[in-house]
């Protein structure tokens, strides 16, 4: 069974800082995984998908990259800002039948001016 | 291009009563999944749906909860009778296919339940 850890489970920097944000996982075989962003009281936003064999994803501030062998994704954000204050949530679809979108339990991150 | 249209945003209901979610998903995709989202967690799937046929409905509580999805375009979750425990955001996602490239997930608002 797939599980996605993600940790620390909170993170405070100040304004200015690079985010790392961390993401593990069980199993390897994978299709993809998919990084979100989740507003208080709002649905998930996707940020960035990364197939199973790519090794990383950039979009503007973000970066995320993959290393499927250890089960590990990292989420980098440059320049933090205070809007980029939120909870960010990793998922897995492993490659198998049924392969359902497994979550973590997100970082909450909050970026002080 | 809309995005995952879901209703109502917000109910509240008494412990016992029962309850109905309706989504409408991005058009044109053929996978649509429920998720449960408890305050502080990630969210947990309920139930996914390929056109109009279940594929995983595992970690559905199915003394209490119920799905469908009429004419594989939009579903329903309904819940009766609720409980407290009940209380979450429930989300609805959809997406191209399920498989390889065509499963990035977009996600709707959610409807945030409280039971009393």
């Amino acid at each position: 069974k797939q599980e996605v850890t993600q940790i620390p489970a909170a993170l405070s920097v100040p304004e200015g800082e690079n985010l790392v944000l961390n993401c593990s996982f069980t199993d390897s075989a994978i299709y993809n995984l998919q990084w979100f962003r989740q507003d208080p009281g709002k649905g998930l936003t996707s940020l960035l998908l990364i197939q199973s064999s790519q090794r990383e994803q950039t979009s503007g501030r973000l970066n995320a990259s993959l290393d499927k062998s250890s089960g590990r994704s990292t989420l980098y954000i440059a320049a933090s800002q205070p809007g980029d204050s939120a909870t960010y949530l990793c998922a897995v679809r492993p490659a198998a039948a049924g392969n359902k979108l497994t979550f973590g339990g997100g970082t909450r991150v909050l970026v002080k001016p | 291009e809309a995005g995952v249209a879901q209703s109502p945003r917000y109910k509240i209901i008494e412990k016992r009563q029962s309850v109905a979610f309706w989504c409408n998903p991005i058009s044109g995709h053929a996978t649509l999944y429920w998720y449960q989202q408890i305050l502080g967690q990630g969210p947990k799937l309920l139930i996914q749906f390929q056109n109009n046929g279940v594929v995983d409905d595992s970690q559905l509580p199915k003394d209490r909860f119920s799905a469908e999805r009429l004419k594989g375009v939009d579903s329903t979750l309904k819940i009766q009778p609720a409980k407290l425990e009940d209380s979450a955001v429930y989300l609805c996602a959809s997406s191209l296919g399920n498989r390889d490239s065509t499963t990035e997930a977009f996600f709707g608002q959610g409807t945030r339940l409280t039971v009393v």
